[in-house]
């Protein structure tokens, strides 16, 4: 069974850094593209970065380039998402998800809360 | 990149039809046939539906169906059931691995 687990989130004041993490099993993690998605309280989806299968390629949107930075480890079967300077805007709940279909994701964690807040 | 756009809410009686539409641009669905459509029931994780504009994952009934149109990409239930009140999410590829989601619309059932 296709498993995602997230963990990491916490209370954290602007301009601060925290490290999201996602533990994957039960599929070969090295074999597939994954992301982050997030959705702030009450509102809609947003994607926040995706990485390849061998981590040497990853991609995110204007929103959070610069500050945001996703990574892997196959050994481990972790995806990651480092975020510093935290914003409030970046306030919301971090999905990890599979690219398991061609450009859509099939396997999604239950998410991690972050909140940004003084 | 902007969020596509959907209409805020939807509705039906159970058995009939409800459609939902998610309009965009040419740089985004019209560009592509990478839409996909994420069901999500309160406090859970989204649920693909449907991907590559038409196709079904394993497990998904048929009576979830999915088309496009130019600009505008659309899912249809049919034989709406009580389980399928959720918030329904349109998502599109818009080139260099970087995707977009729609607004999101409520789907009541009547």
């Amino acid at each position: 069974e296709v498993q995602l687990v997230e963990s990491g989130g916490d209370l954290v004041q602007p301009g601060g850094s925290l490290r999201l993490s996602c533990a994957a099993s039960g599929f070969t993690f090295s074999n597939y593209w994954m992301n982050w998605v997030r959705q702030t309280p009450g509102k809609g989806l947003e994607w926040v970065a995706n990485i390849n299968p061998e981590g040497s390629d990853n991609y995110c949107p204007d929103s959070v380039k610069g500050r945001f930075t996703i990574s892997r480890d196959n050994a481990k079967n972790t995806l990651y998402l480092q975020m510093n300077n935290l914003r409030a805007e970046d306030t919301a709940i971090y999905f990890c998800a599979r690219f398991g279909v061609v450009a859509a994701t099939d396997y999604w964690g239950q998410g991690t809360l972050v909140t940004v807040s003084s | 990149q902007s969020a596509l756009t959907q209409p805020p809410s939807a509705s039906g009686s159970p058995g009939q039809s409800v459609t939902i539409s998610c309009t965009g641009t040419s740089s985004d669905i019209g560009g592509y046939n990478y839409v996909s459509w994420y069901q999500q029931h309160p406090g859970k994780a989204p649920r693909l539906m449907i991907y590559e504009v038409t196709k079904r994952p394993s497990g998904v009934p048929d009576r979830f169906s999915g088309s496009k149109s130019g600009n505008t990409a659309s899912l249809t239930v049919s034989g709406l059931q009580a389980e399928d009140e959720a918030d329904y999410y349109c998502s599109s590829y818009v080139g260099v691995n970087n995707y977009v989601f729609g607004t999101g619309t409520k789907v009541t059932v009547l």
